[in-house]
């Protein structure tokens, strides 16, 4: 129940096009869905998050797709380009929890080719 | 100026040994935690503190100690390091409250040979 899956592995796509990465939750307590960007050898940093009672969250060309119903969501990234190589990771927690604790899925890893 | 900052970036110990890696934040935030990211890039929550009290423990072997002796530093010591512990461990920290961001050190690569 406490897991998340986040598929797929990995994703390779020309510059311009929008990789989807996407993710599954099994736990309805959870709140608050966050994306990480991790570039090699960094730590990973906050891209976008939602909470569920929006479908769609946009910041600039990211975009976050969420079906409460299904208990899904995803990340669309428009007009991709080479600089958003990197791993990304889906997380979940329960935002009104007093433990700021995140589940993270398993990772995708995007290399956007020029 | 280094938000969540991590000593030493690369730790490569022998099977046995004891060591510390260090974790410090100058964001003010009361919440600092340890992840570990293996082989495969999973990331996983070890431990969390709030203020200075453990609120997570996710069942870690005893052999990891977290140590916080004030809400702007969290360390991590590892006894008698075992080859599995090869990983990537990041410090972590968050202002409490809902949907906040986790704000992520850069890592220490520890490999036990």
């Amino acid at each position: 129940q406490q897991q998340v899956k986040q598929s797929p592995q990995s994703l390779i796509v020309q510059k311009g096009g929008i990789p989807i990465i996407n993710c599954a939750y099994e736990n309805t307590a959870f709140d608050y869905f966050p994306w990480y960007q991790q570039f090699p050898g960094k730590g990973p940093a906050l891209l976008i998050a939602i909470r569920p009672d929006v479908s769609e969250k946009k910041e600039g060309r990211f975009t976050i797709s969420f079906n409460k119903s299904a208990k899904q969501f995803s990340l669309h990234i428009m007009d991709s380009q080479p600089g958003d190589s990197a791993t990304y990771f889906c997380a979940a927690g329960k935002g009104s929890s007093n433990t700021g604790k995140l589940i993270f899925g398993q990772g995708t890893t995007l290399q956007v080719k020029p | 100026d280094t938000a969540v900052s991590q000593t030493p970036k690369y730790l490569v110990t022998q099977m046995g040994n004891d060591k510390s890696i260090k974790c410090e934040q100058n964001l003010g935030h009361d919440t600092m935690y340890w992840y570990k990211q293996d082989s495969k890039k999973f990331l996983k929550i070890m431990f969390s503190y709030n203020n200075k009290e453990l609120i997570i423990n996710e069942t870690v072997p005893n052999r990891f100690s977290p140590k916080s002796p004030d809400k702007a530093h969290l360390n991590l010591h590892i006894n008698s390091l075992e080859l599995g512990d090869s990983a990537v461990y990041f410090c972590a920290s968050s202002q409490m409250g809902f949907g906040t961001e986790a704000f992520f050190g850069q890592g220490t690569r520890l490999t036990v040979v």
